[in-house]
């Protein structure tokens, strides 16, 4: 099955710093989510955009729902010890019912 | 308190055992899915159940088996057909009407197979 192309794979950064991360796709999408998972968790909710070129926040959290509707961007603003973990963009088509496309994943570590 | 809970947390087989992990949700979604995670690597479906006595092969469905038999219930059997079990297998659900149809997560099972 596809999976979409993140990136970057992984980042450090330091506390206070803002982080930027992306997801392409070579298909079309209708929708694009974006999940935090902690170690050992499950994958939560942060932001769902159903709109191409719609751009919603979630606290200090932005995502972008991109024009070509084949990519998507995550940004967080002044990051914080506790937004350490692996962030996931998800795709779904309305051609494939509820099922989502995932991506393989940024891993965010920050430092003090 | 509305959620999906899978169990056990942890769980350890022999290897040509079959093992079942178990999914349940009560905030009335329709559907059901379960996911496979291994270290580094993104989600991948293993089944979908979109209503009660039905569901779907995802995309790695070999050695894996489920039912549908409640709503609220999705098992997912790892068989000893499966050749890799041990990874980090994750269960979700959605509502399948109104457009908004975000797959919500459980905590996860850990399964190894020694």
């Amino acid at each position: 099955g596809q999976q979409l192309n993140q990136s970057p794979q992984s980042m450090f950064i330091q506390e206070g710093e803002d982080v930027s991360m992306n997801c392409t796709s070579s298909s079309i999408f209708n929708t694009w989510l974006w999940y935090k998972q902690d170690p050992g968790e499950g994958p939560v909710l942060l932001i769902a955009l159903y709109k191409a070129g719609e751009l919603t926040s979630n606290g200090r959290l932005t995502a972008q729902f991109g024009i070509t509707r084949k990519d998507s961007f995550l940004n967080i603003s002044a990051s914080i010890p506790s937004d350490v973990g692996i962030y996931f963009c998800a795709g779904r088509n309305t051609g494939t019912a509820s099922k989502l496309t995932f991506g393989t994943g940024t891993r965010l570590q920050v430092t003090l | 308190d509305g959620g999906i809970t899978q169990s056990p947390k942890y769980l350890f087989r022999k290897e040509g055992q079959n093992v079942t992990l178990s999914c349940e949700q009560n905030l009335n979604h329709d559907a059901m899915y379960w996911y496979r995670q291994d270290p580094g690597q993104g989600l991948r479906l293993i089944y979908y159940s979109q209503i009660v006595n039905d569901f779907q092969k995802g995309d790695i469905a070999e050695g894996y088996s489920v039912s549908r038999e409640k709503k609220e219930s999705f098992p997912l059997t790892v068989t000893s057909a499966q050749k890799n079990p041990t990874a980090f297998y994750l269960c979700a659900s959605s509502m399948t009407s109104g457009g908004y149809n975000e797959q919500f997560f459980g905590p996860g099972t850990r399964l190894t197979v020694l």
